[in-house]
């Protein structure tokens, strides 16, 4: 069964403390992986993803074949990082398979 | 870039109506919509693929004949929740595709269904 994984439902690390989010999956095939952000009182939005291998925000995300996983991080977090976070798979061409989230609240 | 957008944003309905929730792609076409759903503190859960044209395509365990979905034009797929009960309340997403391929979802911004 294709699933998501988000472990932490809460997340609380301080100003400039490094953050990492996890995220493990289930798939058999190739899969593509993604991280959508929700910020308060604001829609779901697309943070990156990981054919890009981009870096949005400070935030890089690699995909570990071996591990499962597509664990999110930032080397210094910032308070307009608090929001919440999923993680998302691919589904066929345009289905998306969310995690359960993760909270994530950047004490000053 | 892409916006969806849904209204209304905050319905309340008496045990027994139906709502009707809409979801617009404002600046794109959107051959195909997908409407989730999310409980308190929970995620994301999709419920059906709304397709324009055609008959919507329903997730294991969702009622069609419950929530019915209809997908008239290329901008507007509407959701509608028959017969509501409070069970039913709940925060109802709607989202488009981007760019074929890549993933990308737009989301509207939610739908929230309070049943008295």
């Amino acid at each position: 069964a294709q699933r998501v994984t988000q472990p932490e439902k809460l997340l609380s690390v301080f100003k400039g403390a490094p953050v990492e989010l996890k995220c493990n999956y289930s798939y058999s095939g190739s899969p593509e992986l993604f991280w959508y952000v929700q910020y308060s009182r604001q829609r779901l939005q697309l943070l990156l993803r990981h054919i890009s291998r981009e870096s949005i925000k400070g935030f890089t995300a690699d995909l570990n074949k071996g591990e499962t996983s597509f664990h999110l991080k930032k080397p210094f977090a910032q308070e307009e990082d608090s929001a919440m976070y999923y993680c998302a798979l691919l589904q066929g061409a345009q289905k998306l398979v969310f995690g359960q989230g993760t909270r994530l609240t950047i004490n000053p | 870039g892409a916006v969806v957008s849904q209204h209304p944003s905050w319905v309340i309905c008496k045990s027994g109506t139906s709502v009707k929730i809409e979801c617009r792609s404002l600046d794109f076409q959107a051959t195909t919509m997908f409407w989730y759903r999310q409980f308190p503190k929970q995620s994301l859960m999709l419920m059906a693929t709304s397709n324009e044209g055609s008959k919507a395509t329903y997730e294991q365990g969702v009622e069609k004949d419950k929530f019915l979905i209809n997908h008239a034009s290329l901008t507007l797929s509407t959701l509608t929740v028959t017969s509501a009960h409070p069970e039913d309340s709940s925060f109802y997403i709607c989202s488009a595709p981007g760019l074929v391929d890549t993933g990308e979802l737009f989301f509207g911004e939610g739908s929230r269904l309070t049943v008295l």
